[in-house]
């Protein structure tokens, strides 16, 4: 267990609607990262959120956004949805704020969304 | 942009043989990282590396920094069938703002 926690496991919804996914990250963790798994692609990286900035930026579609609230936790969202977003998305979680190491990131089980 | 290149996509070995798997970059990184993802799940981090010529092992695992700085290799000796997976490498650079750069994954299947 990483200690990342996302939610829902699943979700199923129709082409055009929206969808929240949400991560709170490692007790202590200050940078929140989201990725996008799809099936014969490696992990893409989309955002960063730093204790409640955001702080990269990946390949995110404009549809896509998402936030860092004050108590770290953060939410992706993802609108306007297309078959084409159907996909595992990973929440991972890095630094606390006596310092690094950042570059170790850890993930939370993933989301697994399907766009019907 | 950065990438990493890992190759093959796929390995297959006998259990109990040792395997390796690299991973390299036209681009200098201060970290290493290595992964490992079983079917449906997160990626794990198994070893992370700090150190230009760096060697640490975690068990059955062993994986090395590069001198170059844009290259890594794991090792898995004895094999077993639970190493089943896809093994990831990511680079690194230093900072609150660093993300990594992943390679594409090699998925390692081990036959009993």
């Amino acid at each position: 267990d990483s200690g990342v926690t996302q939610t829902p496991k699943h979700l199923i919804t129709a082409t055009g609607q929206r969808v929240t996914l949400r991560c709170s990250p490692r007790s202590g963790d200050l940078s929140v990262y989201w990725y996008q798994q799809s099936l014969d692609q490696g992990l893409q990286f989309l955002i960063q959120y730093y204790n409640g900035e955001e702080r990269a930026k990946g390949n995110i579609l404009e549809r896509f956004s998402a936030q860092q609230f004050p108590d770290l936790h953060s939410e992706l969202n993802l609108s306007s949805l297309e078959l084409g977003d159907s996909a595992l998305y990973f929440c991972a979680s890095s630094g606390t704020k006596t310092g690094g190491p950042y570059n170790e990131q850890f993930f939370g089980p993933g989301t697994r969304l399907t766009v019907l | 942009g950065q990438q990493l290149n890992q190759s093959p996509q796929s390995m297959f070995i006998q259990e109990g043989e040792d395997v390796s798997m690299n991973c390299t970059s036209s681009s200098i990184f201060n970290t290493w990282l290595w992964y490992k993802q079983d079917p449906g799940e997160g990626p794990v981090l198994l070893i992370a590396l700090y150190k230009a010529g760096e060697l640490t092992s975690n068990g059955r695992l062993t994986a090395q920094f590069g001198i170059t700085r844009k290259d890594s290799f794991l090792n898995i000796s004895a094999s077993i069938p639970s190493d089943v997976g896809i093994y990831f490498c990511a680079g690194g650079s230093p900072g609150a703002n660093s993300k990594l750069t992943f390679g594409k994954g090699i998925t390692l299947s081990v036959r009993p």
